[in-house]
């Protein structure tokens, strides 16, 4: 059983370029987590889906960030006309039940530079 | 606000002493859960222990609860090299299904 997969591991995207994260679950799981993390900085939650369905976007920038998780493929991070205060590593996490239920698994991370 | 907060930010010990994290927060919560993150990569999890629980164990690990304190502590017995990364908790807040709120992190370093 494959883990949460990520990709791409790394991206790099000049300044009003979109950037596209993708996150592929653990086989079975239904829930989707997007986190970011700064430097030295603990994980920030930005978003929770179920499939098809946006839960609870309260870590969510009001511009520029959307995000989904459509009822085939992966769930997409995306973010549109990216400044250098979005370079950081955004990292995506499932889950078979909801996590007042149930731990996490995350992936490997997406880091981005925005130069 | 941060829910979570570690305690201390950096432990450096020699191999083969104990580790202990502690970890504070500030709401109720379903459960709280420990991770481990290896510089530059994801996050493992480690254990999670239920607001109804007191004390767990997974091998080496140790995890105490006292909510009414509202604290944690994650305990590493005979501490190896390999356990030498950053180790956050994290909390879902009662009444919240999905979010979990990380600390900053302890860092251990674990000399061989």
């Amino acid at each position: 059983n494959a883990g949460v997969m990520q990709n791409p591991r790394h991206l790099v995207r000049r300044r009003g370029q979109e950037a596209r994260l993708r996150c592929s679950p653990m086989k079975g799981h239904s829930h989707v987590y997007w986190y970011r993390q700064l430097p030295e900085e603990g994980l920030k939650f930005m978003v929770y889906l179920q499939k098809e369905n946006i839960i609870d976007e309260s870590g969510m920038p009001k511009e520029r960030f959307s995000a989904e998780f459509p009822k085939e493929g992966p769930s997409i991070l995306r973010i549109q006309q990216v400044v250098r205060g979005d370079s950081a590593a955004y990292f995506c996490a499932s889950s078979h039940l909801d996590t007042a239920n149930t731990e996490a698994f995350f992936g490997q991370g997406t880091r981005l530079t925005v130069v | 606000s941060q829910q979570g907060e570690e305690d201390p930010q950096a432990l450096s010990i020699q191999e083969g002493e104990n580790a202990t994290m502690n970890c504070s927060y500030k709401t109720s919560i379903n459960n709280l859960q420990w991770y481990r993150q290896n510089s530059g990569r994801g996050l493992v999890h480690l254990i999670l222990i239920r607001s109804n629980e007191r004390e767990k164990h997974s091998g080496r690990l140790r995890v105490t609860l006292d909510t009414s304190k509202k604290s944690s502590s994650l305990l590493i017995t005979a501490s190896r090299a390999a356990d030498t990364a950053s180790y956050f908790c994290a909390t879902s807040p009662s009444g919240n299904t999905g979010k979990l709120i990380f600390g900053q992190g302890t860092t251990l370093q674990v000399k061989p």
